[in-house]
């Protein structure tokens, strides 16, 4: 595998379900993301993990819960999830210097998640 | 805070014109990254081009150049001898300078090159 993998690439869950979303980077990078991609509105950035620690929560509710136990893995645990939570989920990764003035994410293809 | 905006929600294209997708920015951070994304209809975001808000070159990558007017704060993505390959959803998007930030993304160009 090369890249930034996710899985599942589609899923479809009840209100009253739980599920989570994997996402593993083979970059050697040092921190990850996860963004939410609804219909006509922007990527909005949800979390942010630096060396597998959180430093952004986009006030994102907390029926959406990340975790990073290394820097190669991502998940996003669901649970009581809404209909208008129903959105392409995407993970990102980077390499983080503090020499760098920026740098570029790499993307995974998404998880496209219905809620019914 | 970082807003994108990018004005034109589609575009029609000849095939081997150049393109050009507009994109202006608003900041208030003295450092900022500036950054172009493909993303076809399977989904993927694909990372196209770089721009440092201190580069004094404007970024080039094969046929993608980045048109950086600082001033105007202005982040404009040519496109030169555009191919049906092309076509696509292309965000612009900013980054705070340094240390692990999320990116700030606009709304998108949905291009589509017509043979």
């Amino acid at each position: 595998e090369t890249g930034v993998t996710q899985t599942p690439r589609h899923l479809v869950m009840g209100m009253t379900n739980k599920k989570s979303l994997k996402c593993e980077q083979h970059l050697g990078h040092n921190a990850m993301y996860w963004y939410k991609q609804s219909a006509k509105k922007p990527l909005e950035l949800m979390f942010v993990y630096s060396l597998e620690e959180r430093v952004e929560n986009n006030s994102v509710p907390s029926r959406f819960s990340p975790e990073c136990p290394n820097s190669s893995h991502l998940f996003l645990h669901l649970h009581t999830l809404q209909p208008e939570d129903s959105a392409l989920y995407l993970c990102a990764s980077s390499q983080v210097r503090q020499s760098e003035s920026s740098y570029e994410q790499y993307f995974g293809p998404g998880t496209r998640l219905t809620v019914t | 805070a970082q807003k994108i905006t990018q004005t034109q929600p589609g575009m029609f294209v000849q095939e081997k014109e150049a393109v050009t997708l507009d994109c202006t920015y608003d900041t208030s951070d003295p450092s900022y990254g500036l950054f172009w994304y493909k993303q076809p209809s399977s989904g993927e975001m694909i990372f196209l081009i770089y721009q440092g808000s201190y580069d004094q070159q404007n970024a080039t990558e094969g046929r993608y150049s980045l048109n950086f007017q600082k001033a105007r704060k202005s982040a404009n993505l040519v496109i030169s001898a555009s191919q049906l390959g092309d076509s696509a959803m292309y965000f612009c998007a900013m980054s705070r300078g340094g240390g692990a930030d999320g990116l700030t993304f606009g709304k998108g160009t949905h291009l589509i090159i017509q043979p």
